[in-house]
């Protein structure tokens, strides 16, 4: 069965300061990975994904996320949070069998001044 | 790129009572769209596939007969939950998958709020 780990249920930082939000995966074939964002009141949002081409990906606004398969991880990173990047964040694998997707329970990223 | 919709976005409904909720495909046809349940500050769970044609592939677990799933056109999926309960108050997401399938667009979301 596939299925995703959040490690952190809440992520705190500065400003200016690099971001990190963890992600290991399970799966017993070569996954497709997502990272949504979600903001208060408003739909999800693909930040990025990966299909099984480069293992680093970017995204919008600045996010990254490293495949590694040795690791079985799918980190999201940033380099210089901004305040609007406080969120709730979901890392994500697709059923191997049709096109559903497994969320992860979420990482709420918090942005203090 | 490509929008899903959904409607009402807000709803409350008084116990015993059914609701429908609406999810469009505003610009792109969908034979498949998903519905997912999230309670306050956890996950997004698949609750269902819907399914163009034909009948909705539930997740286990789900009670078919009390979230009911028309996939009625190739752009509207609906979702009525019947004999709502105070249980049943959630936040209902859909979606519909992108062409190629690698990707997923999705709803902005329905509060429900059964009193």
């Amino acid at each position: 069965a596939q299925s995703v780990t959040q490690l952190d249920s809440h992520v705190s930082v500065s400003e200016g300061t690099p971001v990190l939000l963890r992600c290991n995966y399970s799966s017993s074939y070569s996954p497709s990975l997502f990272w949504y964002v979600q903001h208060p009141n408003k739909g999800l949002q693909l930040l990025l994904k990966y299909t099984s081409a480069a293992t680093l990906v970017k995204g919008i606004n600045g996010f990254e996320a490293e495949f590694k398969k040795s690791e079985t991880s799918f980190h999201l990173t940033k380099p210089s949070a901004h305040m609007s990047d406080a969120a709730e964040y979901f890392c994500v694998v697709r059923k191997v069998a049709g096109t559903a997707l497994i969320f992860g329970k979420g990482t709420t990223l918090s942005v203090s001044s | 790129g490509a929008v899903v919709s959904q409607h009402p976005s807000w709803v409350i409904c008084k116990s015993g009572t059914s609701v429908k909720i609406e999810c469009r495909s505003l610009d792109f046809q969908a034979t498949t769209m998903f519905w997912y349940r999230q309670f306050p500050k956890q996950s997004l769970m698949l609750m269902a596939t819907s399914n163009e044609g034909s009948k909705a592939t539930y997740e286990q677990g789900v009670e078919k007969d009390k979230f009911l799933i028309n996939h009625a056109s190739l752009t509207l999926s609906t979702l009525t939950v019947t004999s709502a309960h105070p249980e049943d108050s959630s936040f209902y997401i859909c979606s519909a998958p992108s062409r190629d399938y690698y990707e997923q667009y999705f709803g902005p979301g329905t509060r429900l709020t059964v009193t």
